[in-house]
């Protein structure tokens, strides 16, 4: 069956420090993967989504990156953290563009 | 770009009682997808629906794609202090591509 996690489940970091947040999704291959940003406002804000191994399509214009290294490794960068840039972080996969998304348990980033 | 309206935003019911939630577009679906968010984790899907009018249920939850596919229902019965989180609706159209998802209900159950 197939599984996704992501690390760290929470992360408090300074203003200015960097950020890396990974994601694998075992037992498939190919995955469609996405990052998603949960504010306290609570609406999923998709971030990145990736069709394949360096393929990247960003959503919005912001202060983070990702990168798909390896098939299933999906990982979400920034080099200098910002204070807007807390929130809830959260990875999902899915098969093709047919079917839903599972998403991963998620990350709560706190900039301070 | 595609929207999609979902209502209520926020509900308080007491235990036992039924619940209804909704979503609306503004343009044709063909897929319809209900997830349940507990507090600190991602959403799970809860019920999948792929056809215009179909009605699917998962335990005490249904949910029916609308006949005009530009909206889809769901209902908890005899709600219990675990159906507490956010529900978030979830639709793609016909070209297929990514999920467009409610800003989510958010569901208390008192006991």
């Amino acid at each position: 069956s197939q599984t996704i996690h992501q690390w760290p489940a929470t992360l408090v970091q300074p203003v200015g420090s960097p950020l890396s947040l990974e994601c694998t999704v075992e037992g498939t291959s190919n995955p469609n993967l996405y990052w998603y940003r949960q504010a306290a406002g609570r609406g999923l804000q998709l971030l990145f989504y990736s069709v394949g191994i360096g393929q990247i399509s960003s959503e919005v214009p912001q202060n983070l990156s990702a990168s798909r290294p390896q098939d299933r490794q999906f990982i979400l960068s920034s080099k200098k953290l910002l204070l807007s840039d807390s929130g809830f972080y959260l990875c999902a996969w899915s098969l093709d563009r047919h079917y839903g998304y599972t998403f991963g348990s998620g990350t709560r980033l706190t900039v301070v | 770009g595609q929207q999609l309206n979902q209502s209520p935003q926020s509900m308080f019911i007491q235990e036992g009682e039924d619940v209804s939630m909704n979503c609306t577009s503004s343009s044709i679906f063909n897929t319809w997808l209900w997830y349940k968010q507990d507090p600190g984790e991602g959403p799970v899907l809860l019920i999948a629906l792929y056809k215009a009018g179909e009605l699917t249920s998962n335990g005490r939850l249904t949910a029916q794609f609308g006949i005009t596919r530009k909206d889809s229902f769901l209902n908890i019965s005899a709600s219990i202090p675990s159906d507490v989180g956010i529900y978030f609706c979830a639709g793609r159209g016909n070209q297929g591509g990514k999920l467009i998802f409610g800003q989510g209900t958010e569901l208390s159950v008192k006991p």
